[in-house]
């Protein structure tokens, strides 16, 4: 079945980069995304990546895609503190056709100062 | 401006009683999604709807019932055969299956009392 794994923790210093790491399981993917949550609210679309690409990079942000090994990766460059938060991965499946989205357990991403 | 809005953010239900969780969006979306979010666990699909007066449902669909009578609203209701209620719910809607973005509310927390 579709499985989507995360790290559940991440702690890094402000200004260093962060890199949270993702594995999936569905071949057939078209679309995986990153979202980021702050606490008691609702998820932010950070950036997605279509999965004939290997990477796409927007402002701080890096994704890189190895479909061979179902991998994927967020960069963010110079961490600031008001990037802690909860970072999801998740996947669209193109078989079904339904929006449904596949969730990874989240990172929580700590940035001391 | 455009979004998604639930209400209330913060629900106290009673051992036995059905509550309703309110999902309204102005963005024209056709379909709309119910999450559950516990700690540690990501996000598991409740229901789902793509169009108005049809939903499917999700993963863990048990206990909960919606409607999907305007385009615009999703209302879950927690009955009291959900055994565990205490979560976190998102609501989410997708302008069709084909997009890319999901749009999320801001979540409403419900506590059994």
């Amino acid at each position: 079945g579709e499985d989507v794994e995360q790290s559940l923790f991440l702690s890094v210093r402000e200004g260093d980069s962060s890199v949270i790491n993702c594995t999936y399981t569905d071949s057939s993917s078209t679309y995986l995304y990153w979202y980021k949550q702050e606490p008691g609210a609702g998820l932010q679309l950070l950036t997605y990546i279509f999965s004939n690409m290997d990477m796409k990079q927007d402002q701080r942000l890096t994704v890189l895609l190895n479909k061979k090994d179902k991998h994927l990766s967020l960069r963010i460059a110079d961490t600031q503190t008001g990037d802690s938060a909860i970072y999801f991965c998740a996947e669209s499946l193109g078989s079904s056709n339904t929006g449904k989205l596949i969730f990874g357990q989240g990172t929580t991403l700590q940035v001391k100062p | 401006d455009g979004g998604i809005t639930q209400s209330p953010k913060y629900l106290f239900r009673k051992e036995g009683q059905n509550v309703t969780l309110s999902c309204e969006q102005n963005l024209n979306h056709d379909a709309m999604y119910w999450y559950r979010q516990d700690p540690g666990q990501g996000l598991r699909l409740i229901y789902y709807s793509q169009i108005v007066n049809d939903f499917q449902k999700g993963d863990i669909a048990e206990g909960y019932s919606v409607s999907r009578e305007k385009k615009e609203s999703f209302p879950l209701t927690v009955t009291s055969a959900q055994k565990n209620p205490t979560a976190f719910y998102l609501c989410a809607s997708i302008r069709d299956t084909m997009n890319t973005e999901a749009f999320f509310g801001q979540g409403t927390r419900l506590t059994v009392v």
